[in-house]
Order: C-alpha cells, then structure tokens, then sequence
C-alpha cells in the first residue's frame, strides 16, 4: 500500500532552471496539497486541489504551478527556480471532498530540492 | 486569522521518562479540527490524532495521550515511559473555517531526542 508517493526524492538546480515535482496517491483520496517545509517555520501551503480540474492558492503560491492531472495525481512546477525556493516540499492527499472537514491528510516522503 | 504555537523548540529526556509537548491555538472559530503529526528523522509526515473542537475528551493510545482543553486553547501531548524512538519532530496543527478552506496551519514543531 503506497500511499502517497512523491519523486525525486532529491534535486539540486541551478538558479533560473525549471522543473516539475511529482505527486501520486492511490487512496481514492479526493483533495491533494503541496507544501513546503523550512527550518523554524513548520509547512505553509503552496498551493492545493479540491478535485480532478480545480486547484487553488494556497499561503506561498509566488513562484509555482500546479497541475492536477487527474484523481490521483498532483504536479509541482518551478518555472525558474530561486535559491529562495530550497526546502522541503511535500505533497499529501485527503478523503474530504466538502469545503470543511476534519479529515487528515496523508503526506508523501517529500522531496529535498537545492537551488543553487 | 490561526496560528498554533509550540514554545518548546527542543526538548531532551532519558528513555522512560514522561514528557509532554505543549501546543496553543489561535482562531476566532468555533468549529475547528486539531492535529498531531510526527515527523522521524526519515522524514516522513506521520498522522497521529484528530480532536474535533466540540469533542474535549482526552483521548488515550497506549503509551500517548492528548490533553485538549479549549479554556486555555491548549492541545498538550504526552509521551508516557518514552523510548529511543519515539525521537522525532512533533507538529500540531490546526484547520478551521475562517482561513483558507483546507489549509492545515502548522506550528513550528518541537524536536524531540530521547536518550537512551
């Protein structure tokens, strides 16, 4: 039972590269999310999906894109990465489909990303 | 807006003694949802406990237990005879209805080493 599975699990780019940070769940889950995780600051919310075809801002979504390929997977893009965006970025999944609910999200391994 | 405060950064014990890891909430809500993750040096995101804001009963899992009162906007967590691993980062984090719909507003999170 995978869960949520995020790859790479490690990158190191280059200032002003792009790339694209993937996300998969197998849980049937309806909502998925990225958030970045930095020393000191616990995660912030980049940005999430509701469902297959809606996404939306989350706390810290300046400098990414998301796509929401369909139920169960969920992309991460820098278009041109800043050393500002090293950190931790993890992508997690949950069940709720309604607006306000108190269903836990699942997070994937994460993945370690160095802009130099 | 939320915010969920945990004051103690790092915390060190020897194995089998008690400790407790405080969290203090902020919201102006009166439905909200609190959880408790662990995060291991593999990194990964753990779900440990759900509390519903309208449910103050303590909740108890072998050796963990969950003391929420609502008085003090406290949701404390305790590690009773605690062991080597059980060492890991400890994140509260909080979801209400005033915010961003599913946004789960973490605190900083409490490094917890115990020795052995």
């Amino acid at each position: 039972n995978a869960g949520v599975t995020q790859t790479p699990k490690f990158q190191v780019l280059k200032t002003g590269q792009s790339m694209t940070l993937q996300c998969a769940q197998d849980m049937n889950h309806n909502s998925m999310y990225w958030y970045r995780q930095d020393p000191g600051m616990g995660l912030r919310l980049i940005y999430y999906s509701a469902s297959e075809g809606t996404t939306d801002k989350g706390e810290v979504p300046n400098g990414y894109n998301v796509s929401r390929l369909n139920k169960r997977e969920f992309s991460l893009r820098l278009e041109s990465a800043a050393p500002s965006q090293t950190s931790v970025y993890f992508c997690a999944s949950s069940r709720d489909r309604e607006i306000y609910s108190n269903q836990p999200q699942h997070f994937g391994d994460g993945t370690r990303l160095s802009i130099l | 807006a939320q915010k969920v405060t945990q004051a103690q950064t790092e915390i060190s014990v020897v194995e089998k003694e008690d400790v407790t890891l405080d969290c203090v909430y902020e919201t102006r809500d009166t439905t909200y949802y609190l959880f408790w993750y662990k995060q291991p040096p593999s990194g990964e995101l753990v779900f440990l406990i759900r509390r519903n804001s309208f449910d103050e009963q303590n909740e108890i899992s072998g050796r963990y237990s969950w003391n929420f009162q609502k008085s003090t906007s406290s949701f404390n967590f305790t590690i009773t005879a605690s062991q080597v691993v059980d060492s890991a980062v400890y994140f509260c984090a909080l979801r209400d209805v005033s915010g961003s719909a599913r946004q789960l507003t973490f605190g900083s999170g409490t490094q917890l080493t115990v020795l052995p």
